[in-house]
């Protein structure tokens, strides 16, 4: 079946960078792009960036455009997501998702929560 | 503050119906840019509920609809049950940003 298996729990220092992978299968992972949705706690879902699987061409949040890169391995195919110099805000649950709508996604991976504090 | 505003909480009886507004702008749903709604249970990853406006996913009851009209969408939810208790999200796209954006979330509670 379509699934996104993600990354485990990290805990890492502010100014630190953190790696988040997400794992496809189920489907043909170099026909779609993969978006990466965050939830701080106590918030709403926000939107991070894509990253295409076809191209490897990106699209990333004007708030993250600075701090994030996204790519994706087809022998792999799995998607990664690398946030650097992080802040306590960032401490979210961090979703990757299938871009399999117009501008929208389909099939959601099952979040991997990244904790920053010192 | 977010780009879609949707109202913190809706509640309702089980049985009856319930609506969630999504209000955007010109630069996004009345832009023309599809609408999605995702819910949102609790320990959970959210899943799709309405695309496009008013597709429904095949394995989502009748009982969730969308519309839109203008710069604003609506979900539409009838029998409720206890079991849509969750977040639901709006979600477009918006050509000033150049982003994705999500709606605030709305907080369903069945009574």
């Amino acid at each position: 079946q379509l699934q996104l298996v993600q990354s485990g729990g990290e805990v890492k220092e502010p100014g630190a960078s953190v790696k988040v992978s997400c794992k496809a299968s189920g489907f043909i992972f170099s026909n779609f792009a993969f978006s990466w949705v965050r939830q701080a706690p106590g918030h709403g879902l926000e939107w991070v960036g894509w990253v295409s699987a076809v191209n490897g061409q990106t699209d990333y949040a004007q708030k993250f455009r600075d701090r994030v890169m996204m790519t994706t391995d087809t022998s792999t195919t799995t998607a990664y997501m690398v946030l650097k110099s992080l802040r306590s805000d960032d401490t979210a649950v961090y979703y990757c998702a299938r871009n399999g709508l117009t501008n929208g996604v389909d099939v959601w991976g099952q979040g991997s929560t990244v904790t920053v504090s010192s | 503050q977010s780009v879609l505003t949707q109202p913190p909480s809706v509640s309702g009886a089980p049985g009856q119906r319930v609506t969630i507004s999504c209000n955007g702008s010109n630069s996004n749903i009345g832009a023309g840019y599809d609408v999605h709604w995702y819910q949102h249970l609790p320990r959970a990853a959210p899943k799709v509920l309405i695309y496009s406006d008013t597709n429904r996913p095949s394995e989502v009851p009748d009982r969730f609809s969308g519309s839109k009209s203008g710069s604003s969408a609506t979900l539409a939810i009838t029998g409720l049950q206890a079991t849509d208790e969750a977040d639901y999200y709006c979600q477009s796209y918006d050509r000033s940003l150049s982003d994705w954006v999500f709606g605030g979330g709305t907080k369903l509670t069945v009574l």
